[in-house]
């Protein structure tokens, strides 16, 4: 297996701007998770799907934040309209019922 | 809120030297314990993951797990310039599916 597969790898925006971050979890995993990451506030979990079906989406800083998963294999993240505070490293992980996390490589995003 | 924390350092040691890294959560309902190890730039990676109270080795890794004191640790024996890096703690909760991380212990090891 592949692993975790997140696309785009870096994205640049301007503020206003709709981002959409894509992932495609490793197969057979049947939890996700999208977590960001600053230094400032370290891995934030954004919001987690288990089987498909939002769980949690408590850490989700607002409504400009929203997120899918459409089928166990693809997962989105969009920020709708951006702002520059929301620039940061977004990752995408999934796991397995013993619960050990794997990280795609990560989307950083800049938001000018 | 569900605490996990840790010394952000910098922890610097010796090569050949033991790194021990250490990390405290506040939720009693905790069950998995789970050690990162993360590179600049790069993506978290799973060094190992502890269940149970006491010892577990892996190599040169150690976890170690004492629910009574909400407390977990990894060693790393004769540490290389190769394993400086910042190692993150996660923690994930009996009641729910989610890793709650700690801020990372950043660890240099010197030639």
């Amino acid at each position: 297996d592949a692993g975790v597969i997140q696309s785009p790898r870096h994205e640049v925006t301007e503020m206003g701007q709709e981002v959409t971050l894509r992932c495609k979890p490793i197969s057979g995993h049947n939890s996700l998770f999208w977590y960001r990451q600053t230094m400032m506030r370290g891995l934030e979990l954004l919001i987690y799907f288990n089987n498909n079906v939002p769980i949690d989406d408590s850490g989700m800083p607002e409504d400009r934040f929203s997120a899918k998963m459409p089928n166990a294999s693809f997962s989105t993240l969009k920020i709708q309209p951006s702002e520059p505070r929301d620039s940061a490293v977004y990752f995408c992980a999934s796991t397995p019922e013993t619960g050990e996390a794997f990280f795609g490589q990560g989307t950083r995003l800049t938001v000018v | 809120q569900k605490e996990v924390e840790q010394n952000s350092g910098p922890l610097s040691v010796p090569e050949g030297a033991i790194a021990s890294l250490n990390c405290t959560y506040s939720d009693r309902g905790s069950q998995s314990f789970f050690w990162y190890r993360q590179y600049s730039g790069k993506s978290p990676e799973l060094i190992m993951f502890i269940y149970s109270n006491g010892d577990k080795e892996d190599g040169r890794f150690t976890a170690q797990l004492n629910k009574a004191s909400q407390y977990v640790s990894l060693l790393i024996r004769d540490s290389q310039p190769s394993d400086s890096a910042t190692y993150l703690c996660a923690v994930r909760s009996n009641s729910g599916y989610a890793l709650n991380f700690g801020k990372g212990t950043s660890l240099l090891v010197t030639p």
